[in-house]
């Protein structure tokens, strides 16, 4: 069973604040990807990796910043936190094509 | 408009009922991953189909690459089965394989 986790699993930042969310796969995935959900919407990618030392902006990449340092971990970095930036984080994995592995998600409160 | 368009937007059903949400996207995909959503925010993968139908207990879900939709049937509803329901597609533009989510049906299962 793909095993995705992400830390922490809730955070409260102040405005301005430096923030890094960070995510652990178990499943020798080569992609990685950082999705955020906004209050009932559907999710949007972030930023994405397909290997160790590189990662590809997605669609909404602008206030982040990303770093695969090996094909376990993948994190986000939120350099200057903003409010328009409260959102829930997901984090997925997937070995080529096909079937995206999900962790349980981050919610950021960002005040 | 949007890439990926669900309806309806919310559904209430009685428990024992059948129905269905459908699922278009406007560009030619490789795939479909439908999720459900539940109370604690975690995403839950139902299906993930590059072609065709796949049936799970009480859930059958199609795709159809060519006409662009799919669909998930749900059949004797359960009061578990409340939440939202996300179908996402993939395919394979900028090289990404991301998820292209679309803005989910709420579910309401009656007692």
């Amino acid at each position: 069973e793909a095993a995705v986790t992400q830390s922490p699993r809730s955070k409260v930042a102040v405005t301005g604040g430096k923030v890094t969310l960070s995510c652990h796969q178990t499943n020798n995935h080569d992609y990685m990807y950082w999705y955020r959900q906004d209050t009932g919407h559907g999710l949007r990618l972030i930023h994405y990796s397909y290997v160790a030392d590189s990662t590809e902006k997605g669609d909404i990449p602008d206030g982040y910043k990303a770093s695969r340092p090996s094909q376990e971990n993948f994190s986000l970095i939120l350099e200057l936190a903003s409010l328009s930036q409260t959102a829930v984080y997901f984090c997925a994995s997937r070995l080529d094509r096909g079937e995206q592995y999900f962790g349980p998600g981050t919610r950021l409160t960002v005040l | 408009g949007m890439p990926v368009e669900q309806n309806p937007p919310a559904l209430s059903l009685y428990e024992g009922a059948e129905s269905g949400l459908r699922c278009n996207f406007s560009t030619t995909m490789k795939g479909v991953q439908w999720f459900q959503q539940n109370h604690r925010g975690r995403l839950i993968t139902l299906f993930y189909l590059a072609q065709g139908t796949k049936e799970n207990g009480r859930l059958k879900s199609t795709f159809n690459s060519k006409e662009r939709y799919s669909t998930l049937h749900i059949k004797d509803a359960q009061l578990e089965d409340s939440g939202t329901y996300f179908c996402a597609v993939g395919g394979a533009s900028s090289g990404s394989w991301q998820l292209i989510f679309g803005s989910g049906t709420q579910l309401t299962v009656m007692p």
